[in-house]
């Protein structure tokens, strides 16, 4: 139990274009889901956390706009890099979090997306 | 906000030996404190965790200490083996509602190498 899956595994696109990440719960509800970014030989970064049905929060110095955060499920969360640029190019992981199957403040992460931006 | 420190970066040790790696945190209120292995490319994967009512927990090779006083909490691998071989994460999290939006921290790693 408690499988988060995202998609894609990886992508590739042009710089200026959108790139969607999905990030399920296969075999339970999220009641909250997170995103974070991970540069190369970095840690975790929290960008923003997200409630089924509410508005994402982002965490300080995250453009709100820039990355779209849309939790319309509670099996189903996605990101939205717009416009993206070079910079953006990292590994994007989601984690869910579970009211039933969490001990404590568990997250259950995603197997995360790399996203290069040429 | 919370802040968490941890050392080493980089840790080299002999096969069957132990390691340990360290972390400082400084919200007090933090009382959840999980571990994670990430190997190159792949997701975290939580190896032990530890909440702040317990001053350490152990699984088969793996134990983590927690000093609330001094705010700091340890990892500690005993009999290492080659497959240990990977990037450590720290985190650590306030609360211990399910239903809360409570973030983890993350330290800033440490990479564990065992020489066979």
């Amino acid at each position: 139990g408690a499988v988060v899956s995202q998609h894609p595994s990886w992508v590739i696109c042009k710089s200026g274009t959108s790139v969607k990440i999905e990030c399920r719960s296969l075999d339970f509800q999220a009641t909250t889901m997170f995103w974070y970014r991970q540069f190369p030989k970095q840690s975790l970064m929290l960008m923003a956390t997200s409630n089924e049905g509410s508005k994402a929060t982002y965490e300080q110095g995250v453009e709100k706009d820039k990355f779209l955060i849309n939790h319309a499920s509670l099996t189903l969360s996605t990101l939205t890099v717009t416009s993206a640029h070079p910079e953006d190019s990292s590994f994007y992981i989601c984690s869910a979090r579970s009211s039933v199957l969490s001990r404590n403040n568990e997250q259950f992460f995603g197997p995360g997306t790399r996203l290069t931006v040429l | 906000g919370e802040n968490v420190e941890q050392h080493p970066s980089t840790l080299s040790v002999q096969e069957g030996d132990s390691a340990v790696i360290k972390c400082t945190y400084s919200d007090s209120a933090s009382n959840y404190f999980p571990w994670y292995k990430q190997e190159l490319g792949k997701r975290p994967q939580l190896i032990i965790d530890i909440r702040s009512n317990v001053g350490e927990k152990k699984d088969q090779r793996i134990a983590v200490t927690l000093n609330k006083t001094a705010k700091h909490f340890s990892l500690h691998i005993t009999e290492t083996q080659p497959e240990d071989s990977a990037v450590y994460f720290c985190a650590a999290s306030r609360g211990g509602s399910n239903f809360g939006n409570e973030k983890l921290t993350f330290g800033t790693g440490t990479r564990l190498t065992i020489i066979p």
